[in-house]
C-alpha cells in the first residue's frame, strides 16, 4: 500500500525556518516524481514545488522561490522541504504528493502538515 | 503562467442531479489536465487525468471532457458522498496551477 507521511510542521514565528518530510512506503521512492503542495486555511490548492526522480531536475513557485528548497533522499525513500524566511502568508497544510508520468497527475497524496507562521 | 478558472465557484444540487464544471486554462494545454476531489479535512483524491481518463477505483458517474483551454468535469448522478470541492489542475508546463476550486452542496 503506497503511503506518504508528511512531519516537521508546527508553530514559527515570522522570519524563522522550518524543514518539512515526508516519508514514503508501498512503492519504489527512487522511480518517482515528487512535489509539494500547499493549502491556506479556507482556501485553495496550491502547487509549491517539483522535484525530479533522480532530483536533478526542480522548480519553485515564485511565492516560494529562494525561500524554499526541495530535496530527497531516495535511500531513505524520504522527501524534504526546507522553508526559510517564513511569512504569515505561508500558514498552510502542506502535503507531499507522488507525480505519475502518465500526463503527469498526483496520484497519491498525503495527510498534510500544518504549518503555522505567527508571532 | 497558465492561470487556470473554475466555475461555477459553487453549486447546490440534490442527489440524482447531473453536475457540470468547468475549467478554462488561459493557453492551450492539450489534455494535460487532472480533477480532483478534496472533502473537508483530507487530502485532495485525483478522479480523472489525462482530460478525460478515470483513475482506477473512481466511479464511472465521474467523466471528463475536453482539450486545448476547454475542459468539463461531470458527475452523471450526484450521490452523497459526492459533496466537496472539486479542482482543475494543469500539468503542461510549469509552475503547475489549480483552478480556485468548485464546491458542491447540498440543495
Amino acid at each position: 500500500e503506497v503511503q506518504l507521511v508528511e512531519s516537521g510542521g508546527g508553530l514559527v514565528q515570522p522570519g524563522g525556518s522550518l524543514r518539512l518530510s515526508c516519508a514514503a512506503s508501498g512503492f519504489t521512492f527512487s522511480s518517482y516524481e515528487m512535489n509539494w503542495v500547499r493549502q491556506a486555511p479556507g482556501k485553495g490548492l496550491e502547487w509549491v514545488s517539483y522535484i525530479s526522480s533522480g532530483g536533478g531536475s526542480i522548480y519553485y513557485a515564485d511565492s516560494v522561490k529562494g525561500r524554499f528548497t526541495i530535496s530527497r533522499d531516495n535511500a531513505k525513500s524520504s522527501l524534504y522541504l526546507q522553508m526559510n524566511s517564513l511569512r504569515a502568508e505561508d500558514t498552510a497544510v502542506y502535503y507531499c504528493a507522488r507525480e505519475l508520468g502518465y500526463y503527469d497527475h498526483f496520484d497519491y497524496w498525503g495527510q498534510g502538515t500544518l504549518v503555522t507562521v505567527s508571532s | 503562467d497558465i492561470q487556470m478558472t473554475q466555475s461555477p465557484s459553487s453549486v447546490s444540487a440534490s442527489v440524482g442531479d447531473r453536475v457540470t464544471i468547468t475549467c478554462r486554462a488561459s493557453q492551450g494545454i492539450s489534455s494535460w489536465l487532472a480533477w480532483y476531489q478534496q472533502k473537508p479535512g483530507k487530502a485532495p483524491k485525483v478522479l480523472i487525468y489525462g482530460a478525460s481518463s478515470l483513475q482506477s477505483g473512481v466511479p464511472s458517474r465521474f467523466s471528463g471532457s475536453g482539450s486545448g483551454t476547454d475542459f468539463t468535469l461531470t458527475i452523471s448522478s450526484l450521490q452523497p458522498e459526492d459533496f466537496a470541492t472539486y479542482y482543475c489542475q494543469q500539468a503542461n508546463s510549469f509552475p503547475r496551477t489549480f483552478g480556485q476550486g468548485t464546491k458542491v452542496e447540498i440543495k
